[in-house]
C-alpha cells in the first residue's frame, strides 16, 4: 500500500536532548513537509523540501533541522534549542507543486519531560 | 504570512441536521483553496481543491463553494451523521504559484446521535 509512515507514534525525551522524528513515503512524491500542531492552533509549517538535497525553512523553523538525502525520506530533528518542543508533529507529501494536494502521515506526539 | 481564518471554531449539531462553516482568505493573489477532513486518531485527508471563482465541489453529503472576489469558501454538510465528526481544515498557498499552503485553525464538528 502506498502512503506515508511516521515513527514512532509517541516519543518521550528528556529536556536538553535532541530527537529525530522519522517520515517515509512510497508515493514517489517530490515535495515533503513537516508541520507542528499545538492545542488551539492550526498546522504550522516547520520545513519543506521540493527536491532531494534541498529544503527551505517554513514559518517556525527555529530549533529544528531536516535532511533530504533520499526522495522517500525527510527526517526532522528537534534540537535542544527548540524552547517548546512538546507538540504533535505531522509529515506530509505532495506530487510536485507546493500548492498541490498534500497527503499526511499519522503523526508523532513528542513529549519532552 | 497569509491569514486563513475559519469559523466557527467548534460546532455541535444533532444527527440529521445540515450545517455549514466558513473559511476566509485574502482575495488578492488568490491561487487555490483546499479543504481537508481530520478525524480523531487518523491523518488529515483531502476533500476538495478549488481554484475558480464560483467553483462548487461535491462529495457525497459534503459540498463546498468558492468566492475568490470576496475571499471566502463555505463547506456544507447535508444530514450530518456521527461519522462526520471531525476537524475540517482549509488551506491556501501564501502567494500565487508554487508556495506552501497556509492552514486555518479548523472547525471542530461534533455530530450527536
Amino acid at each position: 500500500d502506498g502512503g506515508i509512515t511516521q515513527s514512532p507514534k509517541y516519543l518521550f525525551r528528556k529536556e536538553g536532548q535532541n530527537v529525530t522524528l522519522s517520515c517515509e513515503q512510497n508515493l514517489n512524491h517530490d515535495a515533503m513537509y513537516w508541520y507542528r500542531q499545538d492545542p488551539g492552533q492550526g498546522l504550522r509549517l516547520i520545513y519543506y523540501s521540493q527536491i532531494v538535497n534541498d529544503f527551505q525553512k517554513g514559518d517556525i523553523a527555529e530549533g529544528y533541522s531536516v535532511s533530504r538525502e533520499k526522495k522517500e525520506s525527510f527526517p526532522l530533528t528537534v534540537t535542544s534549542a527548540q524552547k517548546n518542543p512538546t507538540a504533535f508533529y505531522l509529515c506530509a507529501s505532495s506530487t510536485q507543486g507546493l500548492a498541490d494536494t498534500q497527503y499526511f502521515g499519522p503523526g508523532t506526539r513528542l513529549t519532552v519531560l | 504570512i497569509l491569514n486563513v481564518e475559519q469559523s466557527p471554531q467548534s460546532l455541535h449539531v444533532q444527527e440529521g441536521d445540515s450545517t455549514n462553516f466558513t473559511c476566509s482568505f485574502p482575495s488578492s493573489n488568490f491561487y487555490a483553496l483546499h479543504w481537508y477532513r481530520w478525524e480523531t486518531a487518523k491523518s488529515p485527508e483531502a476533500l476538495f481543491v478549488m481554484t475558480l471563482n464560483g467553483d462548487e465541489k461535491k462529495k457525497g453529503r459534503i459540498s463546498a463553494t468558492l468566492n475568490t472576489k470576496e475571499g471566502y469558501s463555505y463547506l456544507y454538510i447535508k444530514g450530518s451523521q456521527p461519522e462526520d465528526s471531525a476537524t475540517y481544515l482549509c488551506a491556501s498557498p501564501s502567494m500565487q504559484g508554487n508556495t506552501p499552503l497556509v492552514f486555518g485553525k479548523g472547525t471542530r464538528l461534533s455530530v450527536i446521535a
